[in-house]
């Protein structure tokens, strides 16, 4: 079993959908980040965060410590937001992120 | 600040070759972190140094793997005798530390084709 999983593995939307993926993970940790991958390979962070709720535009992520339970939510979906969706963790142990496999999400138009 | 810059950005070498990346981090930034991703695959966490001093290597990093960051700034990754199954992206990423929620930084990364 790995440390983070993701949910679903694929995903797909139609333009306008509200968009939700999962991520779960069995270690204690210090935050957790949200990242974002386009086909070119190049990573940009969406969100970094150890407790509650954030939201950027149409993003927004939310993680219950309690639960070791976060979401990634996309409001409005848009095809542009088709990329795949990464959730890592840093445990509270030591400094390296641990990632979930992504999920891989596709908006049509 | 022109981000992580991490070149090549390709690379396609023969089994048994030596290959080597640089990786160039965001100028204040500390930390810095070598990943390995593989298609399909989230990334996995290779080595990280704190400054020029290397604290954490992964298992995966085999004797053929070497990592350095001789000034603090920017680093290398190298790869002695290649083989097929090194084939990966490999990403590089930095962060100012020791402030543990420091975001990270990716950079756009290497894509390594053994032959």
């Amino acid at each position: 079993k790995n440390e983070v999983e993701q949910s679903p593995q694929n995903l797909t939307a139609q333009e306008g959908e509200f968009i939700t993926i999962n991520c779960s993970y069995s270690v204690g940790i210090s935050a957790l980040h949200w990242l974002q991958q386009h086909p070119g390979g190049g990573i940009v962070s969406l969100f970094m965060l150890s407790s509650g709720k954030k939201k950027h535009g149409r993003l927004i992520a939310t993680i219950n410590i309690q639960e070791k339970h976060s979401s990634l939510h996309i409001t409005a979906s848009h095809p542009r937001d088709s990329a795949v969706y990464i959730c890592a963790v840093k445990e509270t142990s030591g400094s390296r992120l641990t990632f979930g496999e992504g999920t891989q999400l596709t908006v049509n138009p | 600040d022109t981000g992580v810059s991490q070149n090549p950005r390709h690379k396609i070498t023969k089994r048994g070759q030596n290959v080597t990346f640089r990786c160039d981090p965001i100028s204040e930034h500390n930390r810095l972190y070598w990943y390995r991703q593989t298609l399909g695959q989230g990334p996995e966490f290779l080595t990280y140094f704190q400054n020029e001093a290397q604290l954490e290597k992964s298992r995966l990093l085999s004797d053929r793997f070497s990592a350095e960051r001789p000034k603090g700034s920017f680093s290398t990754l190298e790869i002695q005798r290649t083989e097929q199954g090194d084939s990966a992206m490999y990403l590089c990423a930095s962060s100012l530390g020791p402030r543990y929620n420091s975001p990270l930084h990716f950079g756009n990364g290497t894509r390594l084709t053994v032959t």
